[in-house]
């Protein structure tokens, strides 16, 4: 019965490159959730998916960020030319439900990305 | 525009003492709210919520004071116990998204 999985943990990338975060949420689960955690800072929400649709990404920066979660497979958060600004813990939350029961959100450990 | 504010951003509670943690948002819309809770290096986990059609909300030592009016959200932990040392975030939640307090860090002295 694992939970949310992230990977990696921890990832260092130069200014420009290309940095991808993947999440598999728990078995059963089709709701998939990013949030981002700047330094001193709370949770902000990034974008919602469902399978093979995004449904609500007004929180995604609208260059560089993109987000999916295939048919098959995690849920990719795709930073392009990352800049140090983007160093932050990035969290993947999943959920069996949407609506009211999703508050049902079930996180993972978070990726950590330190752009150098 | 923090839409979620704890202003508090840590907190010391003797083991067996009561720990309040406090919270405030801006929009009177929003019609339900959460507390996480987050060990380092583990994603926050969910602890307690509250409808805005209730005021109140209790699990076991856990209790959720909601004050609409004064658009005020307070997390009420007896008896605080050292495990509960963690830092605590409060969410509303509204349609698809969730907005998220900066946090207060609890430190329970055993």
């Amino acid at each position: 019965n694992a939970g949310v999985m992230q990977n990696p943990r921890h990832l260092v990338r130069r200014r420009g490159q290309e940095a991808r975060l993947r999440c598999s949420p728990m078995k059963g689960h089709s709701h998939v959730y990013w949030y981002r955690q700047l330094p001193e800072e709370g949770l902000k929400f990034m974008v919602y998916l469902q399978k093979e649709n995004i449904i609500d990404e007004s929180g995604m920066p609208k260059e560089r960020f993109s987000a999916e979660f295939p048919k098959e497979g995690p849920s990719i958060l795709r930073i392009q030319q990352v800049v140090r600004g983007d160093s932050a813990a990035y969290f993947c939350a999943s959920s069996p439900l949407t609506g009211r029961a999703s508050y049902e959100q079930y996180f993972g450990p978070g990726t950590r990305l330190t752009v150098t | 525009d923090q839409q979620v504010k704890q202003n508090s951003p840590s907190l010391s509670v003797q083991e067996g003492r009561i720990s309040i943690l406090n919270c405030d948002y801006t929009n009177s819309m929003f019609d339900y709210f959460l507390w996480y809770k987050k060990y380092p290096a583990e994603g926050p986990t969910f602890l307690i919520s509250i409808s805005s059609i209730k005021d109140k909300n209790e699990d076991g030592r856990f209790t959720v004071f909601l004050n609409k009016s004064a658009k005020h959200l307070s997390l009420h932990i007896v008896p605080s116990q050292p495990g509960d040392s963690a830092v605590y975030f409060c969410a509303v939640n509204t349609g698809n998204q969730f907005y998220f307090g900066t946090g207060t860090s609890l430190t329970v002295i055993p």
